[in-house]
């Protein structure tokens, strides 16, 4: 079975632009969580989403978006970048709520 | 904020030994997880205790869970240069979210 893929890997932005990062889900896996690394605050929750619906969002502004499609892909975007947004982005797939998660690479992100 | 602070925050072993590193956190769970993560890569899930339970082991790996002192222990047994990684406590308040602590991270000397 293939694992958790995002897409970029890596990416350079400036502030004021936006960004969108890809999550392509375990197969069958129906729920996907977005989490935020970086050194001062560690794994941050982001969202969750299950069958298209965002059940949870984490405390982040409303410059931090994301979606989920039919076949379980998800997005997430970052609008009007800031400096502290570099972070690396960790995508993870779970079957259902209340199971282990598999994570992605992750996308690192530098905002210059 | 973190719902989970482990301690310690960094733990140096010769290979052969074992390491143990603990969790602690606020409030009522569903289950608890620990991750591991290599040099800022993906997290790898390693085992998951439900609120149950009181003990499990995977390989190397044992975890408790007491939950009436909130808190949990990974113990890694007779470590390996492989096992050089940042460890995470997650833990799974059936809000769809996991919530992760500030990490330990294990070197193992050769």
């Amino acid at each position: 079975k293939a694992g958790v893929t995002q897409t970029p890997r890596y990416l350079i932005k400036t502030r004021g632009q936006q960004v969108t990062l890809s999550c392509s889900p375990i197969s069958g896996h129906r729920s996907v969580s977005w989490y935020q690394q970086t050194p001062g605050q560690g794994l941050q929750f982001l969202f969750e989403y299950f069958s298209e619906t965002q059940r949870n969002k984490g405390n982040f502004p409303g410059r931090f978006s994301g979606r989920q499609f039919s076949n379980s892909r998800s997005e997430m975007n970052v609008s009007t970048l800031e400096l502290g947004d570099s972070a690396l982005y960790l995508c993870a797939s779970s079957f259902t709520s209340g199971n282990e998660q598999f994570f992605g690479p992750g996308t690192r992100l530098t905002v210059l | 904020s973190q719902q989970g602070e482990e301690d310690p925050q960094a733990l140096s072993i010769q290979e052969g030994e074992n390491a143990t590193m603990n969790c602690s956190y606020k409030t009522s769970i569903n289950n608890l997880q620990w991750y591991r993560q290599n040099s800022g890569r993906g997290l790898v899930h390693l085992i998951l205790i439900r609120s149950n339970e009181r003990e499990k082991h995977s390989g190397r790996l044992r975890v408790t869970l007491d939950t009436s002192k909130k808190s949990s222990s990974l113990l890694i047994t007779a470590s390996r240069a492989a096992d050089t990684a940042s460890y995470f406590c997650a833990t799974d308040a059936d809000d769809y979210k996991l919530s992760f602590g500030a990490g330990t991270t294990v070197t193992v000397r050769a």
